[in-house]
């Protein structure tokens, strides 16, 4: 039982690159969250989703797409990555309103 | 709107020493309330949590927290800190579908 994995640990893009950060859960949860962290300002709510088929933006969700074509799979997608995307992601998988699980993040820099 | 605000950024402590982490949240409907812990480069793990019923939780690692409905206030402490609870301290309502974090609150304990 893995849990929330997520890949790359890290990634190095360039202004302008695109790219997609995977997010895999093996627990059936339906609902998933990416999040970013950035110093000072706790974790942020990006995009959402609360079943296959089903997402929604949360505060943060301009310049990146999400789609839920399985329980297991929540990628994220930069479309055209800036330097103020330079973050740690979070991917988090819950079975309802309690207790989620986090994957280990995805450290991004954008150059 | 819901919200959650943790007051102090950094709390140096001693070793051995009492702490106290503050969070206070504001929602006109029910919430269910969290406390998360981040090591250095990790992902984020469940301390505790408040659904229902008594308004003391008890948590891991000796942490434990008060719900108080009135100050709408859910706060951390542990009687005795160790070293190895130097950490990141996340607070966070879960409304609806979404999880709302507070800024964390950086904990150090020194020798």
């Amino acid at each position: 039982n893995a849990g929330v994995t997520q890949t790359p640990k890290f990634q190095v893009l360039k202004t302008g690159q695109s790219m997609t950060l995977q997010c895999a859960q093996d627990m059936n949860h339906e609902y998933m969250s990416w999040y970013r962290q950035d110093p000072g300002m706790g974790l942020r709510l990006i995009h959402y989703s609360v079943g296959a088929g089903i997402t929604d933006q949360g505060e943060v969700p301009n310049g990146y797409n999400v789609s839920r074509s399985t329980t297991e799979d929540f990628p994220l997608r930069l479309l055209s990555a800036a330097p103020s995307q330079t973050s740690v992601y979070f991917c988090a998988s819950r079975r309802d309103r309690t207790e989620a699980f986090f994957g280990q993040g995805t450290r991004l820099t954008v150059v | 709107a819901q919200s959650v605000t943790q007051l102090d950024s950094q709390v140096p402590v001693f070793e051995e020493a009492p702490v106290e982490l503050r969070c206070n949240y504001s929602s006109s409907v029910s919430v269910y309330l969290f406390w998360y812990v981040q090591y250095p480069n990790q992902g984020l793990q469940l301390l505790l949590k408040y659904l229902s019923g008594s308004t003391l939780v008890k948590g891991i690692n000796g942490f434990e927290a008060e719900f108080n409905k009135s100050q709408t206030s859910f706060h951390l402490r542990k009687p005795s800190v160790h070293i190895s609870d130097t950490a990141e301290y996340f607070c966070a309502v879960s409304v609806a579908y979404k999880y709302i974090f507070g800024t964390g609150t950086r904990l150090k304990v020194l020798a």
